[in-house]
Parts: C-alpha cells; structure tokens; sequence
C-alpha cells in the first residue's frame, strides 16, 4: 500500500468537462508534486508545492490548476483538456531537503475524449 | 542530450540470472534515486544513494561520484521483477523534483 493517496484511479472526461484530480498524505511532507507521465515516457514534471505554496511551475498551461489547501492535500483542477493531455498523472510527496526520497501514488489514469 | 542515461533500454533474462542496469548522469547531483514501476502505474522508491553502496533483499545500489555512474544490481531474478526500473537524480538542497531516465524496461522469464 502506497503511503501517498490518489483519487480516482481513473478518469474520462470531455473536452468541456471540469474535473479534479486528489492527492493525500498524511506523513508529514512539506513538499508535494505533480508528474505527467505518457506511455512508455519517464515522468514529467509539472508542479512542486513547497510548504503549500507553488515553488515551481514547469511552464504548464493554464487549463491544468494546482491547488494545495492544507499541508496533507494537492489538488490538480483540470479544465478544457485536450485529448493530447491523455496521461497518467502521478502525485508524489518529500520532506523538503534534497535529499529526501520522493513517495509517489498510483497515480490516475486519465483519458479526455 | 539527456542528463540521465540508463541502459539497457530492454533487458530480457532467465529466473536466477544476476541483472545489472546502468545509470550515468552529466550534471551535479545532491542525490541519485532508483525507482521501481509496474505496469499500472505506481513507482515505488528503491534506493536513494548520495555515496558508496546499498543493499536491500536482493537488490543492491552502488554510486561512483567521480564517474558519475551508478548501478542497479539484482541477484537470484525472480518474474515478480519484471517491471520498469528508472534511475532518477535531484539536483538541488531543497524540494526541486527529479529528473528521470528513461528507464530500463525488465522482463524476467520462468
């Protein structure tokens, strides 16, 4: 069982559709992260929170919106996708020094029609 | 050209053959991590290596700083190894995320 909490599993959505990804943990990381990650593709970064504030933006486009409402949660509000943002979207929470290993969820399978 | 190589890209072998998986990076690290993903998505991390050696069960991580390089060793394969093995640096002191090979995909057969 994975320590970081993702939900759904899977999502399809329309290209109008509004919709958001979840993630939760609960061990006490102050940084957090969003990973897109296409078929047989090494994980892209998308977003760091760090200590529930954005530290980093991987110039992602505007109809994916981070949130981070507590210490324990990350948001990721998606709207107007494209069918090209088909992806498995990975979670991932770190304490906040370098060299701390990172702890991913399972990750939601999503598919924009 | 990518900071991160891994090879092999593909590596098929025989249950009880001793695999090896090779990273090298070209940028300066604060840490190397070995991570493990199967089919269906989660990654679960393996090692995280900043000098020297690590052992865990059967798999044991080594780092050279100087060469840059380190490697991922599994001895005595077993099927439930098949899975994609990715070697990942962090470059930073603080929380700047990983930058990832493109992960070596193993296929260990009965």
């Amino acid at each position: 069982d994975t320590e970081v909490t993702q939900t759904p599993k899977h999502l399809v959505m329309g290209m109008t559709n509004k919709k958001s990804l979840k993630c939760e943990q609960h061990m006490g990381h102050r940084a957090m992260y969003w990973y897109k990650q296409k078929a047989k593709k090494p994980p892209e970064l998308m977003f760091v929170y760090s200590y529930e504030k954005l530290s980093i933006n991987e110039s992602v486009p505007s109809r994916f919106s981070p949130e981070c409402p507590n210490s324990s949660l990350l948001n990721l509000h998606l709207h107007a996708l494209q069918p090209e943002d088909s992806a498995l979207y990975l979670c991932a929470s770190s304490q906040m020094n370098g060299n701390s290993p990172l702890h991913f969820g399972n990750g939601t399978r999503l598919t924009v029609t | 050209k990518n900071e991160v190589e891994q090879s092999p890209q593909n590596l098929t072998a025989q249950e009880g053959e001793f695999i090896t998986i090779n990273c090298s990076y070209s940028v300066g690290i604060s840490a190397l991590h070995w991570l493990q993903q199967h089919p269906g998505g989660g990654i679960v991390s393996l090692f995280m290596l900043s000098s020297g050696k690590k052992k865990h069960g059967r798999l044991i991580a080594t780092i050279n700083i100087q060469e840059k390089h380190s490697s991922l060793h599994i001895t005595a394969s077993h099927p439930r190894d098949s899975a994609v093995y990715i070697c990942a640096v962090s470059t930073g002191g603080g929380a700047d995320g990983l930058t990832f090979g493109k992960g070596t995909h193993l296929i260990i057969q009965p």
